[in-house]
């Protein structure tokens, strides 16, 4: 069964900018989720998304957007590019059943001039 | 969410075996206990859960007391490869794709 695939692992952007990065779980898998992961903050819960519904959302501004299509498939959104948005952004799937144990995928990458 | 508490780092050697115990006091009726481990530049990768005593898969064993206040990861053998981050959380296992990390541990493992 293939891995949680992201898309692109790395980007390069400048400030004020937007940047759409993809996330596609393990076949089967309904819920999605986003997280960040930077050097001072550590791993941070963005948002979950399950069967195209936003479920969870953790404490991020309104510039980190998200949406789940028909076949499972995630996107995020960042507008308006900030330096500190630099970082890696994880996604992971899950099947939510009772042991709901997190797939992550490899990351992307973001980096904003 | 309760709130996890971990060393910060632990060092050990090749063949040892390795004990991380994570503290949460404030854990609720249905909240279960879970470990990742992470290798930088990587996402987590799930170790194990539980929710009470001792539960061992082919990687690990987590032991759970009775009040569940506290959990430990038991790594056995490490190796170099075990190199690596490992977090505890609490929470509820189903119906949600949210994980609250803390710093976790930073296992360093020397030959």
């Amino acid at each position: 069964k293939a891995g949680v695939t992201q898309t692109p692992r790395y980007l390069i952007k400048t400030r004020g900018q937007q940047v759409t990065l993809s996330c596609s779980p393990i076949s089967g898998h309904r819920s999605v989720s986003w997280y960040q992961q930077t050097p001072g903050q550590g791993l941070q819960f963005l948002f979950e998304y399950f069967s195209e519904t936003q479920r969870n959302k953790g404490n991020f501004p309104g510039r980190f957007s998200g949406r789940q299509f028909s076949n499972s498939r995630s996107e995020m959104n960042v507008s308006t590019l900030e330096l500190g948005d630099s970082a890696l952004y994880l996604c992971a799937s899950g099947s939510s059943g009772m042991d709901n144990e997190q797939f992550f995928g490899p990351g992307t990458r973001l980096t904003v001039l | 969410l309760a709130k996890t508490t971990q060393p910060i780092s632990m060092d050990s050697y090749e063949g040892q075996e390795v004990n991380i115990t994570c503290s949460h006091n404030n854990i609720a009726t249905n909240d279960y206990i879970t470990w990742y481990q992470q290798f930088p530049s990587q996402g987590p990768r799930f170790i194990i859960q539980g929710y009470k005593t001792k539960v061992t898969n082919e990687v690990a064993s987590l032991f759970i007391p009775a009040d569940r206040k506290s959990s430990t990861l038991s790594l056995p053998r490490v190796s170099l490869s075990d190199t690596a981050v490992y977090s505890c959380l609490v929470g509820l296992s189903s119906n949600t794709g949210k994980l609250i990390f803390g710093q976790g541990t930073t296992l360093q493992v020397k030959p």
